[in-house]
């Protein structure tokens, strides 16, 4: 199985400053059949399901505001929030679908300091 | 949107029947998997089906002791597991795929707690 670990375990940031979560796969998730990595990103809300922000790494699913941005290759991945906001205090989860079983991160608890 | 069935208690050696109701676009063109979290938990996946064709797949983890199935008529996927234990536990959700045996994650249901206990 294709292990994801992320760090940090949880953060903690202001108000309008940036987190930063990172996401590293234990083998490549880039497919060289279309260049494309196989790498998502969800968030969860309190008492909530998740919900999509990204697919493929970088694309952003409908509705999701532009300060979050999904980067990273390979086996090296990074979701960013700027300018912080106390709506997204959630947990935050990376998850690979290149290769069976589909897997997912730990968690990333993310709260305002 | 994913609708699923409501809350469910079950004795350890029961099976669940968990349902997932789907409306607003073509049932038949989207997969659906089902990902439990156990109490403050990460996500685990558990398996999938092409509605279109009603191929399954499954996690090893859960081969065995969990059916995925779909009736297209009803636009409604059901996972049932089988020879529960505590370790159950858990919520559970259903998600949509963005195609037909897509492993891409897009819409997620509300989630249907499963609690095992004697």
């Amino acid at each position: 199985d294709i292990v994801m670990t992320q760090s940090p375990d949880s953060l903690a940031v202001s108000l309008g400053e940036r987190a930063t979560i990172n996401c590293k796969s234990s083998q490549s998730i880039l497919s060289s059949a279309n260049n494309k990595n196989y790498l998502s990103w969800f968030q969860q809300k309190p008492g909530q399901a998740p919900k999509t922000l990204f697919y493929g790494a970088s694309t952003r699913a409908s509705g999701v505001p532009d300060r979050f941005s999904g980067s990273g290759s390979g086996t090296d991945f990074t979701l960013t929030i700027n300018t912080l906001q106390a709506e997204d205090v959630a947990i935050y989860y990376c998850q690979q679908y290149y290769g069976g079983p589909i897997t997912f991160g730990q968690g990333s608890r993310l709260e305002i300091k | 949107q994913l609708v699923q069935s409501g809350a469910e208690v079950k004795k350890p050696g029961a099976s669940v029947k968990l349902s997932c109701k789907a409306s607003g676009y073509t049932f038949t063109s989207h997969a659906i998997h089902w990902v439990r979290q156990a109490p403050g938990q990460s996500l685990e996946w558990m398996g999938c089906v092409n509605v279109g064709n009603s191929h399954t797949e499954y996690s090893q983890k859960f081969q065995g002791r969990v059916t995925i199935a779909r009736d297209t008529f009803a636009s409604t996927a059901y996972m049932e597991l089988f020879s529960l234990g505590s370790e159950d536990t858990a919520m559970y959700f259903c998600v949509r795929g963005d195609g037909p045996g897509s492993w891409l994650f897009d819409y997620w249901g509300q989630g249907t707690l499963v609690t095992v206990s004697s």
